[in-house]
């Protein structure tokens, strides 16, 4: 499968706990971009990233969240000292180059807060 | 980016075509109209996009009229499968795709 593969599909965090999300793109890909789905709400951009460059975080909230793409291995979202409110479906998509608009995203990693 | 408009939801029956309208009337020149739809707890997957003419794929075809301001997806036979939320997205080469409350659209047996 050649697709967007996102791990864990679901995970369960406590309080305070910290949540890592991680997101392979499709081969090939070098542009990765997070979205982040509220129950029951539309999808918001968080942030894009190109191999070991942040290009756009203006939707990524300013404490507690960070985002890589390292030269090697998949890009990780992280959150830090989770709360009840962080609970979402975090979706990430690729692409092969600067966008025109066709994005491939991933099935989603499910966080839970308790 | 410009705003569109579309139903918050469409009920449609199996097998007979689907028309999904959204209304762009503040769209640029340079403004690529997309439509993606995201599937019951699945990640948002393309459908198809235009620029100025009429478009066809495999999935759905995209119906732009002359001016500009207002397109329609169609979907020739809707399938059970096809039920998800269909989200008309504008955008110019480069810029973070904006969702908005997208049409949910109902296919009943």
């Amino acid at each position: 499968n050649a697709g967007v593969m996102q791990n864990p599909r679901h995970l369960v965090r406590r309080r305070g706990q910290e949540a890592r999300l991680r997101c392979s793109p499709m081969k090939g890909h070098s542009h990765v971009y997070w979205y982040r789905q509220l129950p029951e709400e539309g999808l918001k951009f968080m942030v894009y990233l190109q191999k070991e460059n942040i290009i756009d975080e203006s939707g990524m909230p300013k404490e507690r969240f960070s985002a890589e793409f390292p030269k090697e291995g998949p890009s990780i979202l992280r959150i830090q000292q989770v709360v009840r409110g962080d609970s979402a479906a975090y979706f990430c998509a690729s692409s092969l180059g600067v966008h025109t608009g066709e994005l491939f995203f991933g099935e989603g990693s499910r966080l839970t807060v308790l | 980016d410009a705003k569109t408009t579309q139903p918050n939801s469409m009920e449609s029956n199996e097998e007979e075509p689907v028309h999904l309208p959204c209304n762009h009337s503040t769209i640029s020149g340079t403004d690529y109209i997309h439509w993606y739809r995201q599937l019951p707890s699945q990640g948002p997957e393309y459908v198809i996009h235009g620029l100025t003419s009429n478009v066809n794929n495999r999935m759905a075809s995209l119906a732009i009229a002359e001016d500009r301001k207002s397109s329609t997806l169609i979907l020739h036979r809707a399938t059970l499968r096809d039920a998800a939320v269909y989200y008309c997205i504008l955008i110019n080469a480069g810029n973070m795709l904006t969702f908005g409350g997208g049409t949910r659209l109902m296919v009943k047996p």
